[in-house]
């Protein structure tokens, strides 16, 4: 098994391009989530998943946006990046709820916005 | 002010050494996770808390699990520069926002052989 996989590892962006991080396991879990990471804040979930088809937002959405079109796969949109994006981004899922399940994290993609 | 603050931040110690690193907050959660990150990789789940004073022990690493289950420690003992990482805590408040973990800023550990 792959696990979590993430594409892409890097990227770089101008200020108002646009992009999408395709996050994809093939554990069959329900949950899926898209956290960013900056230095000395840990993981701050933007968006997640509860089941194929469903999406919801975690604590800092703005500015992104999310589908979950297959079980499978959840991916991350930016429809015009601004360099406070400028950030690590981690896919991760789990088979039940947060914090009762593991959460397995992808190897993460790293943005500049410039 | 962040709902999760570890202690410290930065440690650097040498090989053998014992250490302890903390996760401390005013709320009340309903379950605690340790992750240890290394560089260019995603967190590792080391180990689920649930129930207040709870202790559990992963080989050298020892995690407890605070009475009130508002703060949470981890001991590692004769640290080896195997245990060089990032290593955050995660918490799950419950309720409506039970699908969603918040994590702490993290304790980044090195360890010189």
């Amino acid at each position: 098994n792959a696990g979590v996989t993430q594409t892409p590892k890097f990227r770089v962006l101008k200020t108002g391009q646009s992009m999408t991080l395709l996050c994809a396991q093939d554990m069959n879990h329900e949950y899926m989530y898209w956290y960013r990471q900056d230095p000395g804040m840990g993981l701050r979930l933007i968006h997640y998943s509860v089941g194929e088809g469903t999406t919801a937002k975690g604590e800092v959405p703005d500015g992104y946006n999310v589908s979950r079109l297959k079980k499978q796969n959840f991916l991350l949109g930016l429809e015009s990046a601004a360099p406070s994006q400028t950030s690590v981004y981690f896919c991760a899922s789990s088979y039940g709820l947060a914090g009762a399940y593991e959460q397995f994290f992808g190897p993460g993609t790293r943005l500049t916005v410039l | 002010t962040q709902l999760l603050e570890q202690s410290p931040q930065f440690l650097s110690i040498q090989e053998g050494e014992n250490l302890t690193v903390y996760c401390n907050s005013s709320s009340v959660f309903s379950s605690l996770q340790w992750y240890r990150q290394e560089p260019g990789e995603g967190p590792v789940l080391l180990v689920t808390v649930v129930t207040g004073g709870e202790v559990k022990k992963l080989k050298r690493l020892t995690f407890q699990f605070g009475d009130a289950r508002k703060d949470s420690s981890l001991h590692i003992t004769a640290a080896q520069p195997g245990d060089t990482g990032l290593y955050l805590c995660a918490v799950t408040l419950g309720g409506n926002a039970g699908n969603m973990l918040t994590f702490g800023g993290g304790t980044r550990l090195m360890v010189k052989p």
